[in-house]
């Protein structure tokens, strides 16, 4: 079985720019949801989805949204980059909303110029 | 809000033992989990702890003290593929919101 897929694995943007990051969840899980990491720290949380709906929100700017498909695959837009969005996006998927270990997959590392 | 802290670096030698601390602050605790990290990977589960105690999985094994807001991993007979960030994430209850969030995570160097 496939794990969490993202795409695209790496980009390079420009500041002002806007960029879409895909995440395919493991078949059969519900809930997605989104982390960003700054290289040597820790993944801070972004969002979480649940059967299309927004369940958690972490402290990031409005230019940040996600939604959720009816297949459960999931987009993060980023709006008017700015240089400290350089970072490892990773979208982690688990079966249930609250339940059970979180399945990351390898991420999506963008640099912003 | 939530506090999460643990050792920045870690070196020790192959085939010692390695003790990672995390000490954490939260409102509604709903489990404490472990994750490691190898340099441009993705974050992969090694532990999960609800209750106080020692879970153990063959050369890993985690405690938890939920009244103190501690916990640790312990790395037996370490390898040289042990070398890895090692990631302490708290879980907060359904009331409050589910989150999983993370400390920033212990880059752990095991030297022959």
């Amino acid at each position: 079985d496939a794990g969490v897929t993202q795409s695209p694995t790496h980009l390079i943007k420009t500041r002002g720019q806007h960029v879409t990051l895909r995440c395919s969840p493991i078949s059969g899980h519900k809930s997605v949801s989104w982390y960003q990491q700054v290289l040597g720290q820790g993944p801070q949380f972004i969002f979480q989805y649940y059967e299309k709906e927004e369940r958690g929100r972490g402290n990031f700017p409005d230019r940040f949204s996600a939604r959720q498909f009816p297949n459960y695959s999931s987009e993060l837009n980023v709006n008017a980059l700015l240089l400290g969005d350089s970072a490892l996006y990773l979208c982690a998927s688990r079966k249930d909303r609250g339940a059970g270990e979180l399945f990351f997959g390898e991420g999506s590392r963008l640099t912003v110029l | 809000g939530q506090n999460i802290d643990q050792p920045t670096e870690m070196t020790a030698t192959e085939g010692a033992i390695v003790q990672i601390n995390c000490t954490y602050q939260t409102s509604g605790f709903n489990g404490l989990f472990w994750y490691q990290q190898h340099a441009g990977e993705a974050p992969t589960f090694l532990s999960y702890n609800v209750l106080d105690g020692l879970e153990e999985k063959g050369r890993f094994s985690s405690f938890l003290s939920r009244s103190k807001g501690y916990s640790y991993l312990l790395l037996k007979e370490l390898q040289m593929k042990d070398s890895a960030s090692y990631l302490c994430a708290v879980r907060q209850s359904k009331a409050a919101g589910n989150k999983l969030t993370f400390g920033g995570g212990t880059r752990v160097l095991v030297k022959p």
